[in-house]
This record gives structure tokens, C-alpha cells and sequence, in this order.
């Protein structure tokens, strides 16, 4: 079952301008992560934030994560056209005797030139 | 380069045809996961590999059949498939699939389109 929510599901911003992407779930969590995927390509990690934590910051990237409400944002900042691709959050979950990540429907986000 | 590599990148098949999809991990990892992503559907597990152990098969119908041979090659055997199979699908592997925490690594995708 779907577990990660991304909002919004699409974005368009200018070149320079910061984007910040929501994602909500709906059972408790070990930690999120957050993912990109370019058109038709296979997914890249980009960064873990555990439960315990509040931000995390790589690079342009920061993570936010807020267990009460259940919800993860990340935003980019100073965007670039090359940060053009959809983003998805995943949540661990346990099932059986695996850990396996939940991926959400992502956000598909353009930055424009 | 992610270190996971999937081949052959396109398929195109006729529902009476039997294909398979390939996976080789060069990254030393235990687990590995088949993936389906279509269309405007979040990204949907179907199979867990720990230890060359099938430990996860999440309702997949049997026209999948998913084979580890050792923990760097993953295949998923494709027969008499749909329409509706048509999708991108994703090999991933991770350090071990009961590790909380761990970093999932994909390969590019195998896109696969069922005439």
C-alpha cells in the first residue's frame, strides 16, 4: 500500500528560484528518504533523515521531518535547470522478515532557464 | 554509474513470448529488489532478495517469475504477459534488506512494452 504522498505533483519554477516539495505518510517511521529520478532513468539517493532528527542539510538540499504530522519537506535552494526531474520520498517499513522502502508517486518538478 | 546494470534497456515483446530482464550488482550487496514503475503509480515492490533467499513477493501474478542465481544477479522471467505489464522496471540493491537505514541503489531500468 502507498505510503509516501508527495505534494505537489508538479512544480515549475525559474532558474534560481528555491523549490520545496512536501511529502506526507501515514504509519510510524525508522527514517525517510528522499530520491531523485531524471526522465526514464533509474532512482538516485540523495539524502536519509532519521526519526530522530528535525533538518538535514547536503549541499543545496534541506530535509525537514516532522514525526507529529507525519510529514517531510525538501527544498532546493538556488535551483538549476539540471534539477529538473521528479523527486519521490520513501519510508522503511517492515514487512515479514525485510526492511523495504515505500515510494510515494513524487513530484515532477521543471526548472525553467 | 550507480554500480547496478540492467539489461536489455528496451523490450518490446508479443504477449506469447518468453523474455527475461537481467540485473548485475557490482557493489557487494546482500539484498536485491525488483521494482515496477508505471505511469502516474508510485513505484510498486515486487520481489525481495536477501542472501539469494526470496524473502518478500509482494501478489505478483506468476507470469513474473524472479531468479537469484548468487547475490550480484537478479533476473525476473517474463511469459504471457499483458498489455498492461508495460512499464519501466527497476533493479535495485542495498548493503542487507533487514538493515533499517540502508541506501537503496538502482539500476537505469529495463523498459519494457508488451504488444
Amino acid at each position: 500500500s502507498q505510503q509516501g504522498e508527495e505534494d505537489p505533483q508538479a512544480l515549475s519554477i525559474q532558474e534560481g528560484e528555491n523549490a520545496t516539495m512536501n511529502c506526507s505518510y501515514k504509519t510510524s517511521i525508522n527514517n525517510l528518504q528522499w530520491y531523485r529520478q531524471n526522465s526514464g532513468r533509474g532512482l538516485v539517493h540523495l539524502i536519509l533523515i532519521r526519526s530522530n532528527e528535525r533538518e538535514k542539510h547536503s549541499g543545496r538540499l534541506r530535509v525537514t521531518l516532522d514525526t507529529s504530522k507525519k510529514s517531510s519537506s525538501l527544498l532546493i535552494t538556488a535551483s538549476r535547470a539540471a534539477d529538473t526531474a521528479s523527486y519521490f520520498c520513501a519510508t522503511d517499513a517492515y514487512g515479514g522478515a525485510t526492511n523495504k522502502l515505500i515510494f510515494g508517486t513524487g513530484t515532477l518538478l521543471a526548472v525553467q532557464p | 554509474e550507480t554500480g547496478v546494470t540492467q539489461t536489455p534497456r528496451h523490450l518490446v515483446m508479443g504477449m506469447t513470448n518468453k523474455k527475461s530482464l537481467k540485473c548485475e550488482q557490482h557493489l557487494g550487496h546482500n539484498a536485491m529488489y525488483w521494482y515496477k514503475q508505471s505511469a502516474k503509480k508510485p513505484l510498486e515492490l515486487m520481489f525481495v532478495y536477501s542472501l539469494e533467499e526470496r524473502v518478500e513477493n509482494n501478489s505478483v501474478p506468476s507470469r513474473f517469475s524472479p531468479e537469484c542465481p548468487n547475490s550480484s544477479h537478479l533476473f525476473l522471467h517474463l511469459h504471457t504477459l499483458q498489455p498492461e505489464d508495460s512499464a519501466l522496471y527497476l533493479c535495485a540493491s542495498s548493503a542487507l534488506a533487514v538493515d533499517s537505514g540502508n541506501t537503496i541503489y538502482f539500476g537505469e531500468g529495463s523498459w519494457l512494452t508488451v504488444v
